[in-house]
């Protein structure tokens, strides 16, 4: 199976900080379509999952610009400049190339 | 407004069934395939099952495969998960989602204990 290592586990951020979290996966993510399936989502407490970034780097309908998504191959990453309230919760990067499809563990974000 | 309304949680002892549902709404259910994801108390997300959008496919993680059945009704708009012979590590929160990972259920939560 792939494993999606996500670092750091939690990070501490002050309002108006930027703050980046790693994914890294076991096995490159490009499918042979060409296409690499790497999702990002945040679960704010007590809320189902919200899909942040899809294919990497596109950002999902309604998804402030503050998000970024990159990266190719194995190494992903999710950049948020200027974090606000609303973006404290785990954020979770998600792969959909290889079967089974599998979550890293989880970044949690919370306020310094 | 796209809506997912998962139903037929509940607390079942080890070794029983239970059928989850989940009512789609606000968009063509029949053009998307669809995911089963859950989340044990406490921890992070784990996908179930996925089913292509005309049913024909389905796959599953391992440690379900011969106890879950994913399946789906196009007609009614409704996924399902049928899950037998439950064991304790089965309780969370099982969420329905769309293959794009745009819409997500509020979930239903599922605990296995005598």
């Amino acid at each position: 199976d792939v494993v999606l290592t996500q670092t750091p586990v939690s990070l501490s951020v002050t309002l108006g900080d930027q703050a980046s979290i790693s994914c890294r996966s076991s096995q490159s993510l490009e499918y042979s379509d060409g296409y690499t399936y790497l999702e990002w989502y945040l679960q704010k407490p007590g809320q189902s999952p919200q899909l942040l970034i899809y294919g990497v780097s596109n950002r999902f309908s309604g998804v402030p610009d503050r998000f970024i998504g990159s990266g190719s191959g194995t190494d992903f990453t999710l950049k948020i400049s200027r974090v606000e309230p609303e973006d404290l919760g785990v954020y979770y990067c998600f792969q959909a190339t290889h079967d089974p499809y599998t979550f890293g563990a989880g970044t949690k974000l919370e306020l310094k | 407004e796209v809506q997912l309304v998962e139903s037929g949680g509940g607390l079942v002892q080890p070794g029983r069934s239970l059928k989850l549902s989940c009512a789609a709404s606000g968009f063509t259910f029949s053009n998307y395939g669809m995911h089963w994801i859950r989340q044990a108390p406490t921890k992070g997300l784990e996908w179930v099952a996925s089913i292509s959008p005309s049913g024909g496919s389905t796959y599953y993680r391992d440690s379900v495969k011969g106890r879950f059945t994913i399946s789906r009704d196009n007609a009614k708009s409704t996924l399902y998960l049928q899950m037998d012979s439950l064991r304790s590590e089965d309780t969370a929160t099982y969420y329905c989602a769309t293959d794009l990972g745009d819409a997500w259920g509020q979930g239903a939560s599922v605990t296995v204990s005598s």
